[in-house]
C-alpha cells in the first residue's frame, strides 16, 4: 500500500513570495490534515478536511494561508505572502476516518520550507 | 496552556538497555486518547502505540509499552531492549472527545533519543 506522497521535499523562497505544497493521502483515507512543524517543536494542526470539507481551520493563519481538497483525495496548501516565520516542515497525514476506530493517522515525509 | 509536556529533551541510552520517555498531560475530558509518534532524520511521523482513557490495562507493541496513570496524568512511554535503529525524535500527543467528535491531535515539544554502541 503506497503512502502519504508530499511533493516538493525541500524549497526555498524569499519573503514575500508565494508557495504551494501538494499532499495524496492513502487510497481510500477520508481525513486528510495539514500541520506546521517548527524546528524544535511538535507538529501543530492548521487544517483538517473530512473528504472535502474542512472540520477544523481554528490553527490556520486565514490572512497569508489557504487549503483545498478538491475532489476528496488530492489537497494543496498554499502560502502567499511567505514570512519569515513560516519556515518549517509541513507535514500532511491522512486517516480512513476521525472516529476512535479510525484514530491513527498515516504522515507523509513533510516539505521543508526554507523562508530568507 | 500547554496540554502536553515533555521534560527531557534528550536521552542517551545504551543498545539493549530499557528507556523510559516521560509525557504528562493536561484535559478535564473524561474521553480522550494518548498516542506516542517516532520521528527519525528522515522527518517521517511514525505511530507507535495508542492509550485510551478508559482503557484498563496498559498497552504494549512490540516492544513499545505506555505506563499509563490516570490519576497522575501521565503517559510514558518505555522501550524494551533498545536498538540503534531506535535513535529518533519522540513525541506524544493527545486527542480529546470520543466516537465522531474527536478533538485536534496535540503533541508535546518532543525527546531526542540517541541510542549508543
Amino acid at each position: 500500500e503506497a503512502g502519504v506522497a508530499q511533493s516538493p521535499r525541500y524549497k526555498i523562497i524569499e519573503k514575500r513570495q508565494s508557495v504551494a505544497f501538494w499532499c495524496n493521502p492513502i487510497s481510500g483515507h477520508a481525513t486528510l490534515y495539514w500541520y506546521q512543524q517548527i524546528l524544535g517543536q511538535g507538529p501543530k494542526l492548521l487544517i483538517q478536511f473530512q473528504n472535502n470539507g474542512v472540520v477544523d481551520d481554528s490553527q490556520l493563519p486565514k490572512d497569508r494561508f489557504s487549503a483545498e481538497r478538491l475532489k476528496g483525495v488530492d489537497s494543496t496548501l498554499k502560502i502567499q505572502p511567505a514570512k519569515l516565520e513560516d519556515s518549517a516542515v509541513y507535514l500532511c497525514a491522512s486517516s480512513l476516518g476521525s472516529g476512535t476506530t479510525a484514530y491513527e493517522q498515516y504522515f507523509g515525509p513533510g516539505t521543508r520550507l526554507t523562508v530568507t | 496552556a500547554q496540554k502536553i509536556t515533555q521534560t527531557q529533551p534528550g536521552m542517551f541510552v545504551q543498545e539493549k538497555e530499557a528507556v523510559t520517555l516521560d509525557c504528562t498531560y493536561d484535559t478535564s475530558d473524561q474521553s480522550y486518547g494518548l498516542f506516542w509518534y517516532k520521528q527519525p532524520s528522515s522527518g517521517e511521523m511514525i505511530f507507535l502505540i495508542y492509550q485510551g482513557s478508559y482503557d484498563e490495562q496498559n498497552a504494549t507493541e512490540g516492544r513499545y509499552s505506555l505506563n499509563f496513570q490516570k490519576a497522575r496524568k501521565s503517559a510514558n512511554l518505555v522501550i524494551s531492549a533498545s536498538q540503534l535503529g531506535d535513535s529518533a525524535m519522540y513525541f506524544c500527543a493527545m486527542r480529546e472527545g470520543s466516537g465522531d467528535s474527536w478533538g485536534k491531535l496535540q503533541f508535546g515539544a518532543g525527546t531526542q533519543v540517541v541510542v549508543t554502541p
